[in-house]
């Protein structure tokens, strides 16, 4: 079974520090994806990208940063972290367009 | 742009039966999901539907797609707690390399 890896579970930063979000995929995906999650908004895409080195903008991208030096790996960076980036942070892939998208357990940032 | 939206809540009482609504933007989207997130979890695919069929069956599930009027929905039968979680619909934009747009989420509460 395919299986997304998100590093921490949960993770308290204060404003103004340097934040990286890291995920890896165990099932060589082309496709990797950067969401949060906030009640009553559902899930929205900061960024995603199609192959390594390879980054598109999603919908939010303001404040967000990615890495996608090797293919399993995909970061996502808060160059300066701000109290409205406190959110659950989902990471998720995909082998091809039309097939369905495995997500990590989520990382809960709250950002003091 | 795209959206998807769906209702916030949703109440039912077990054994009877849900069914959770979704209506999207795009016509171009080839498959339409249902994912699933249980309290603390990440998304799980639940189901999914090809935008060619108007409806597919799975064991207590039933998705119901409508083209025209760009509506998708959900039906739960015999709803048990067990059921109680977030429900997400997505639509991929299958000209956008696959990303998935994502409805607000639909908390469906079932009561004993």
């Amino acid at each position: 079974d395919v299986k997304v890896t998100q590093s921490s579970r949960y993770l308290v930063k204060r404003t103004g520090e340097k934040v990286f979000l890291e995920c890896v995929q165990d099932m060589d995906h082309e496709n990797m994806f950067w969401y949060r999650q906030d009640p009553g908004l559902g899930l929205r895409l900061i960024y995603f990208s199609y192959d390594v080195k390879m980054k598109e903008k999603g919908d939010i991208p303001e404040g967000y940063s990615v890495s996608r030096e090797k293919k399993e790996r995909f970061s996502l960076i808060l160059e300066s972290a701000s109290t409205n980036q406190t959110s659950m942070y989902l990471c998720a892939s995909l082998r091809a367009t039309n097939e369905k998208l495995f997500f990590g357990s989520g990382t809960q940032l709250s950002v003091l | 742009g795209e959206d998807v939206e769906q209702s916030l809540f949703l109440s039912v009482r077990e054994g009877d039966s849900s069914v959770i609504n979704c209506t999207y933007t795009d016509s171009s989207s080839t498959y339409l999901y249902w994912y699933k997130q249980e309290p603390g979890a990440g998304l799980q695919l639940l189901t999914y539907i090809f935008s060619n069929m108007d409806m597919k069956q799975d064991q207590r599930l039933t998705v119901l797609l409508n083209k025209k009027d760009k509506h998708l929905s959900l039906r739960i039968a015999d709803t048990q707690t067990g059921d109680s979680a977030i429900y997400f619909c997505a639509e991929n934009l299958y000209n956008q390399g696959g990303k998935l747009i994502f409805g607000q989420g639909t908390e469906l509460s079932v009561k004993p």
